[in-house]
């Protein structure tokens, strides 16, 4: 079956400390996404791209960095930049990045140790 | 700027009956919308999708929705509601290559 991966499901960051979010996607969707959930604020954009070797920052990108190098992973790195980074992360892919509506992964919860 | 706006933040209902949950969007023409769900600790799935037509949409688990451009709004309903349909629940607006989540609304079905 075709779908998002993230992993892991629980990751803990000591201060200081750059941590990876991995999220793999086999649905051959050109336009990947991040965003962070705080309870009671809903979703809100990281960072997306649109094709490989492309990204843009969204709402909240400082103290965050991503790359595309291929086209069915968009990892996400949480910057030691990032003062408060106890979220919830979701990965999410379109089939293309205009209005198509976006499958999303099971999610990554951070805490910070 | 575009926004979308879920004015209740939780609703409780008992099992059996019917729900509607609010969602009101602010756009210059007329967006593609979406209700997702969530439950604890998971991804969103999506419920159902309004591109254009038929301003009355089904989506699965029973849900529909339907689209008033009069009113800016695109409420989701269920005739019954089950006691697994207590989750989070999201509107959404796609314009242009991204997408406006409302907050959410957590809906509590009691027996």
């Amino acid at each position: 079956d075709g779908g998002i991966t993230q992993s892991p499901k629980y990751l803990f960051r000591k201060e200081g400390q750059n941590v990876t979010l991995s999220c793999e996607q086999n649905l051959n969707h050109d336009a990947m996404y991040w965003y962070r959930q705080d309870p009671g604020q809903g979703l809100r954009l990281i960072y997306y791209s649109q094709i490989v070797n492309d990204f843009q920052k969204g709402d909240i990108a400082e103290g965050y960095s991503v790359s595309r190098e291929k086209k069915e992973s968009f990892p996400l790195t949480v910057t030691s930049a990032q003062k408060n980074p106890t979220a919830f992360y979701l990965c999410a892919s379109s089939i293309s990045p205009d209005h198509q509506p976006q499958h999303f992964g099971d999610g990554t919860r951070l805490s910070i140790l | 700027a575009q926004s979308v706006t879920q004015p209740d933040i939780h609703i409780t209902v008992s099992e059996g009956a019917s729900l509607e949950l609010r969602c009101n969007y602010s756009y210059g023409a007329t967006p593609y919308l979406f209700w997702y769900v969530q439950s604890p600790g998971q991804g969103l799935q999506l419920l159902l999708k309004y591109f254009s037509g038929d301003t009355l949409v089904q989506g699965i688990k029973g849900f529909e929705a339907e689209f008033k451009r009069s009113q800016s709004s695109f409420n989701l309903r269920k005739p019954s509601v089950h006691w697994s349909d207590a989750a989070e629940y999201f509107c959404a607006v796609g314009t242009g290559n991204q997408f406006y989540f409302g907050t959410g609304t957590s809906l509590t079905v009691i027996p």
